[in-house]
């Protein structure tokens, strides 16, 4: 099967721009998860949808930070406007959650650099 | 964010020597699981435990959800070069399907 895939894999911007990442998740999988990937740290949650519905966004800073998945299937993370602090990896993921939580499984990542 | 305490934080090791971490946590998690993450790519799935006191095995890797619920270890026998990486463990808190990882051990395989 295909994995979880994202795009861009690289962006550079400037400091107050916008910025937008894409995720198409695993086929099938109903629960998608962004996570924020620090240098030298570990994912850290930014939001998780279950279907289409957002059930966890306490760590998403609203004010600048907005998510969708329209449909319950794809998803785009937006970032506005861009800050040097948000310079980082953006990982996506994804699972099918039934009943027992299911482990995730992760795309590539976009590095996120903010000059 | 809230992170879970992983050790050690990195080991440097001899090629064919064995490699054991931990992690652990303040909560009681239903679920651990353990991935792997080479440089430039996404963390992927080495194992996953959801019993206490489970020890499951993937080729030279054994891991084990432990008796409290609150910690999980992860043993890498004979390593090898390719063994070369980040390891990240994963708990999700009981009742729910979030799950917080840990800060990672960085492994290096001298040959």
């Amino acid at each position: 099967e295909a994995g979880v895939v994202q795009s861009p894999r690289y962006k550079i911007i400037e400091k107050k721009q916008p910025v937008a990442f894409w995720c198409n998740p695993i086929s099938g999988h109903n629960t998608l998860y962004w996570y924020l990937q620090n240098l030298g740290q570990g994912p850290e949650l930014l939001i998780r949808y279950e279907n289409e519905e957002a059930v966890d966004d306490s760590q998403l800073p609203k004010d600048r930070f907005s998510a969708e998945r329209l449909k319950g299937v794809d998803s785009t993370l937006k970032i506005q406007p861009a800050e040097l602090g948000d310079s980082a990896v953006y990982l996506c993921a994804s699972s099918f959650q039934t009943g027992r939580p299911a482990p995730l499984h992760f795309g590539n990542g976009t590095r996120l650099t903010v000059t | 964010g809230q992170q879970l305490n992983q050790s050690p934080q990195s080991m440097f090791i001899q090629e064919g020597e064995d490699v054991s971490m931990n992690c652990t946590s303040s909560s009681i998690f239903n679920t651990w699981l353990w991935y792997k993450q080479d440089p430039g790519e996404g963390p992927v799935l080495l194992i996953a435990l959801y019993k206490a006191g489970e020890l499951t095995s993937n080729g030279r890797l054994t891991a084990q959800f432990g008796i409290t619920r609150k910690d999980s270890f992860l043993n890498i026998s004979a390593s090898i070069p390719s063994d070369v990486g980040i390891y990240f463990c994963a708990g999700s808190v009981s009742g729910t399907y979030k799950y917080i990882f840990g800060t990672g051990t960085r492994l290096k395989v001298l040959a």
